[in-house]
């Protein structure tokens, strides 16, 4: 079974900055598309981006253009979301999902890391 | 950016009914879709893909069928455990989903 383990609970003020990480394996980290998707309280799903390890390739959502960076460390197989200037609406359960590529759907998860942004 | 839209917003069924929930794509996906099953407190689960594909472990009751706008997910003799919200989502550019069907069983 595919693994996907995410860091824990936040609690953020407004503007500060988020920093959500996801550990995968190794086949995952060179073979595969992490992306991340989030879900504020009682809402859909929203796509924030991708990265291709492998390829070293990074897309991102036009909402999160400018505030978002994925970033990886190749040396635990692990991905990161940093999220800058953090809102109220920023307020959510951040998954990292495996897909085959930019576009894919997944079929591996996290367990979600919800953070929350208060004054 | 691909808007996907789904009907109805909630469903209201009961035991042993036959369902069905309607996605829609705001341009052509061709095949490129994917549904999710979440139940309260827990992540998506991808229940079909490239439209009628039933993922490995996923119950025969679950069927989805469509091809360019529209697209259909059918859950035949419901059970109680199927109570969740579904969500299409649209893979052939990036990513982008449904608002979700809350269904009650």
């Amino acid at each position: 079974q595919v693994l996907l383990v995410q860091s824990g609970a936040e609690v953020k003020r407004p503007g500060s900055s988020m920093m959500v990480s996801c550990e995968t394996s190794a086949d995952t980290f060179t073979s595969f598309a992490v992306h991340w998707v989030r879900q504020a309280p009682g809402q859909g799903l929203e796509w924030v981006g991708v990265v291709v390890p492998g390829i070293a390739k990074v897309n991102l959502a036009q909402n999160f253009q400018g505030r978002a960076t994925i970033s990886t460390a190749a040396s635990s197989n692990t991905v990161y979301l940093q999220l800058n200037n953090l809102r109220s609406g920023d307020t959510a359960v951040y998954y990292c999902a495996r897909a085959l590529g930019s576009s894919g759907y997944y079929n591996s998860w996290g367990q979600g890391a919800l953070v929350t942004v208060t004054s | 950016d691909i808007q996907m839209t789904q009907s109805p917003s909630t469903l209201s069924a009961y035991v042993g009914d036959r369902v069905t929930i309607t996605c829609r794509a705001s341009r052509n996906i061709n095949n490129w879709l994917a549904w999710y099953q979440q139940k309260p407190g827990k992540g998506p689960k991808v229940l079909i893909y490239k439209a009628s594909i039933l993922e490995d472990g996923v119950p025969s009751r679950f069927s989805g069928s469509g091809f360019g706008t529209e697209f259909t997910l059918t859950i035949t003799s419901l059970q109680p455990d199927d109570v969740a919200t579904y969500y299409c989502q649209q893979y052939i550019y990036y990513s982008s989903f449904g608002p979700g069907t809350k269904l009650e069983v």
